[in-house]
C-alpha cells in the first residue's frame, strides 16, 4: 500500500545513454512533482503537472522530458546522459486546494542515478 | 523569489534532550505554507510537521513543535526528548498558496545527530 513509488531504486549508466524513471501515486493527487537533489543534498523543483497539464518547468535542459500519461503517473525520460545528471530524483505528488492537508507533498523513496 | 536558509549545517544533541533547529525565509505573500522534513539515511522524505501562515497557533506533533514568527519570518523546530531514531537531515521547505501546484523551496538543511 506504497503511497509514492518509483523505479528503479538504484540506476547505474553509461554517458550518453537514455534512461527513464517511473513515478506512481496511488493517494488521488491531482498533482504530481519532480525534485533533484545533489551530491551537497539540496533540493530543487524540475516540474510539475496538475491533472496531467504542465505547470513547472524550471531551468531544466531538454534532455529532460516528463510525461504523465494519466493523474496517477508522472514519468521521467532523460535523453544522453551526463556526468552531471549524477543525483537522486525525488517524485511527489499532493492534493490542491486540500486546506486539510495543507497541499501537503508526499514523496517517493527516490531514484538514485549514477552516470560513469 | 522566496527563499530559505537555514544556517545551522550541523546539529548534536544528547538523547532524551531537547534541541532547536533554525529556520528563516524570505516572501511578500501572506498566505503560505512551511513544513519540516526529515531524511534519514534511507533517504526517504518523511513529513514531520506543518504549519499555516494564517493560523497563528504554532503547530505540534508528539515530541515536535514548531516556534512561528510571521513578522519574523522565522520557523524554528523544536524536538523535545529526543531519540537515536530523531538523527537525519531536516529540511524547512516554503509552499506558496497563491498558484496551483505550487514548488516546495528547501533550505539547506541542518544534520542532526543523537547520541547516546
Amino acid at each position: 500500500d506504497t503511497a509514492v513509488s518509483q523505479t528503479p531504486k538504484y540506476l547505474v549508466t553509461q554517458m550518453g545513454n537514455d534512461k527513464s524513471i517511473k513515478c506512481e501515486q496511488n493517494l488521488g493527487h491531482d498533482t504530481m512533482y519532480w525534485y533533484k537533489q545533489d551530491s551537497k543534498k539540496f533540493l530543487k523543483i524540475m516540474f510539475s503537472y496538475n491533472n496531467k497539464e504542465l505547470i513547472i518547468n524550471e531551468t531544466v535542459p531538454n534532455r529532460f522530458s516528463p510525461k504523465s500519461p494519466d493523474k496517477a503517473h508522472l514519468n521521467l525520460h532523460i535523453n544522453s546522459l551526463e556526468l552531471g545528471d549524477s543525483a537522486v530524483y525525488f517524485c511527489a505528488s499532493s492534493q490542491e486546494l486540500n486546506r486539510v492537508e495543507g497541499e501537503t507533498q508526499y514523496f517517493g523513496p527516490g531514484t538514485r542515478l549514477l552516470v560513469l | 523569489a522566496q527563499t530559505v536558509t537555514q544556517s545551522q549545517p550541523e546539529m548534536s544533541v544528547q538523547e532524551a534532550e531537547t534541541v532547536t533547529l533554525s529556520c528563516t525565509y524570505d516572501t511578500s505573500e501572506s498566505d503560505y505554507y512551511l513544513f519540516w522534513y526529515k531524511q534519514p539515511p534511507s533517504r526517504q522524505m518523511i513529513l514531520v510537521i506543518r504549519q499555516e501562515a494564517y493560523k497563528q497557533q504554532n503547530a505540534t506533533e508528539n515530541r515536535f513543535s514548531v516556534n512561528f514568527q510571521k513578522a519574523a519570518k522565522s520557523f524554528s523546530l523544536k524536538i523535545s526528548d529526543s531519540q537515536l531514531g530523531d538523527a537525519a537531515m531536516y529540511f524547512c521547505a516554503y509552499r506558496s498558496r497563491r498558484t496551483s501546484g505550487s514548488r516546495l523551496t528547501f533550505g539547506e538543511g541542518t544534520q542532526l545527530t543523537v547520541n547516546p
